[in-house]
């Protein structure tokens, strides 16, 4: 079955660093997400991403989150400066017509 | 105000038990989701659901579009079906996915 890769599965970052976090989708998606999860808290949506552009953003994605497709299969969230607070869980995802959105297993980002 | 809201928010079951979590919805949508989420955290997505139910092993989908509601059934639980089960929905396709709360369910043998 086809599956969302995401690296690495576990990071631990100082406060103030940069963090790539990166995603596989699957290959014939064309539609591609950002989620966390803070620990204990329900999902939020972070970005959705079409056409290599952003299509929506939620007011979590400030200034300090990018995203990128640089390969045509790499599908990236790269954190600027992190801060205590972006410690979760983000997850990956990617859809295409007609079937369920496909979930990575996560990257989980402690901040310390 | 949240958007899906699910209940139980806790379920304790013995392994065996008919399960029934429940979710409503205050949106207009085009797709629902029931999602699984193991300690660990990886998100398995179980059903996608637009009308009517779907059936798959022991589980059970169902949605009535007029009411916004869905349930998912489990039938005949065992200890491997505790998890976090996650309604969330989709507005449009393609939208953003849209999570409730989640319904943490554990299985006693």
């Amino acid at each position: 079955e086809p599956e969302v890769t995401q690296t690495p599965s576990h990071q631990v970052t100082q406060m103030g660093q940069e963090v790539i976090l990166r995603c596989v989708p699957i290959s014939n998606h064309l539609y591609f997400y950002w989620y966390r999860q803070i620990l204990g808290q329900k999902v939020e949506f972070l970005v959705s991403f079409y056409n290599n552009e952003i299509s929506e953003k939620s007011e979590i994605f400030d200034d300090q989150f990018s995203v990128e497709r640089p390969d045509g299969s790499n599908f990236t969230l790269k954190i600027r400066s992190t801060k205590l607070e972006d410690s979760a869980m983000y997850f990956c995802a990617s859809q295409t017509s007609g079937v369920s959105a496909f979930f990575g297993q996560g990257t989980r980002l402690t901040v310390v | 105000k949240n958007e899906v809201e699910q209940s139980p928010q806790n379920l304790t079951a013995q392994e065996g038990e008919f399960i029934t979590i429940n979710c409503s919805y205050s949106v207009g949508i085009s797709a629902l989701h029931w999602l699984q989420q193991h300690p660990g955290g990886g998100i398995v997505s179980l059903f996608m659901l637009s009308s009517g139910k779907k059936k798959h092993g022991r589980l059970i989908a169902t949605i009535n579009i007029q009411e916004k509601h869905s349930s998912l059934h489990i039938t005949a639980s065992h200890p491997r079906d505790s998890a976090v089960y996650i309604c969330a929905v989709q507005k449009t396709s393609y939208d953003k996915v849209i999570f409730g709360p989640g319904t943490s369910l554990s299985v006693i043998p």
